[in-house]
């Protein structure tokens, strides 16, 4: 099982539509959640960090489930600049000391 | 542009050849990290430095690499006798670590291409 894995995609939605991206992680150790957003041929780049009681950026709400290893992004009212590669990344401790990336899942926003 | 720069930002070599990379990170930031990444892939973490000191590399990092931030600013990643496997993006980031959650600043990327 690989130690982050996140749904497969690509999602094809249209403009305004809500989107559900669901991540879950292997190691019950891990302290650290984040989404980072990753456009075509550009670096990652931090989107949102994931807190337990989970947290909300304007149209986006990150929640995480400890007990189930399970993290997952919303957006709302998906805007076609939306468009992008999702990573969810865990770490083990506090801190970087050992980030694993998802392999990432594909949004594509259609007018 | 006070970001992370990569340099080059891409790189075609033959299989066999030495290559290096460099990174440099934003200033100040006390850590830098090495990352490759492949097509449909998420970035794959390969190794770290907090300040100078190279605090932890993956068990993808063969012998064949080696990374080096001797001042504790700019950092370089060497891939000696390149094999075609080793085509991919490399990624640098950078973060200002105090002792909690930080966010890693990712550079450009150095795509290799290995023929």
């Amino acid at each position: 099982r690989k130690e982050v894995e996140q749904d497969p995609g690509p999602f094809n939605v249209p403009e305004g539509a809500t989107v559900a991206f669901n991540c879950t992680y292997s190691n019950s150790a891990s302290q650290s959640f984040f989404w980072y957003r990753q456009d075509c041929r550009k670096e990652p780049k931090l989107l949102m960090s994931v807190y337990s009681s989970g947290n909300e950026d304007g149209r986006f709400t990150a929640q995480l489930n400890r007990a189930s290893q399970y993290i997952s992004l919303l957006i709302r009212d998906s805007k076609l600049s939306d468009s992008a590669t999702y990573l969810c990344v865990v770490a083990l401790k506090s801190s970087y000391d050992k980030v694993i990336f998802g392999p990432g899942t594909s949004l594509s926003v259609i007018p | 542009d006070t970001g992370v720069s990569q340099d080059p930002r891409h790189k075609i070599t033959k299989r066999g050849q030495n290559v290096t990379f460099r990174c440099d990170p934003i200033s100040e930031h006390n850590r830098l990290y090495w990352y490759r990444q492949t097509l449909g892939q998420g970035p794959e973490f390969l190794t770290y430095f907090q300040n100078e000191a190279q605090l932890e590399k993956s068990r993808l990092l063969s012998d064949r690499f080696s990374a080096e931030r001797p001042k504790g600013s700019f950092s370089t990643l060497e891939i000696q006798r390149t094999e075609q496997g080793d085509s991919a993006m490399y990624l640098c980031a950078s973060s200002s670590y105090a002792g909690g959650p930080e966010t890693q600043y990712f550079g450009p990327g150095t795509r290799l291409l290995v023929l």
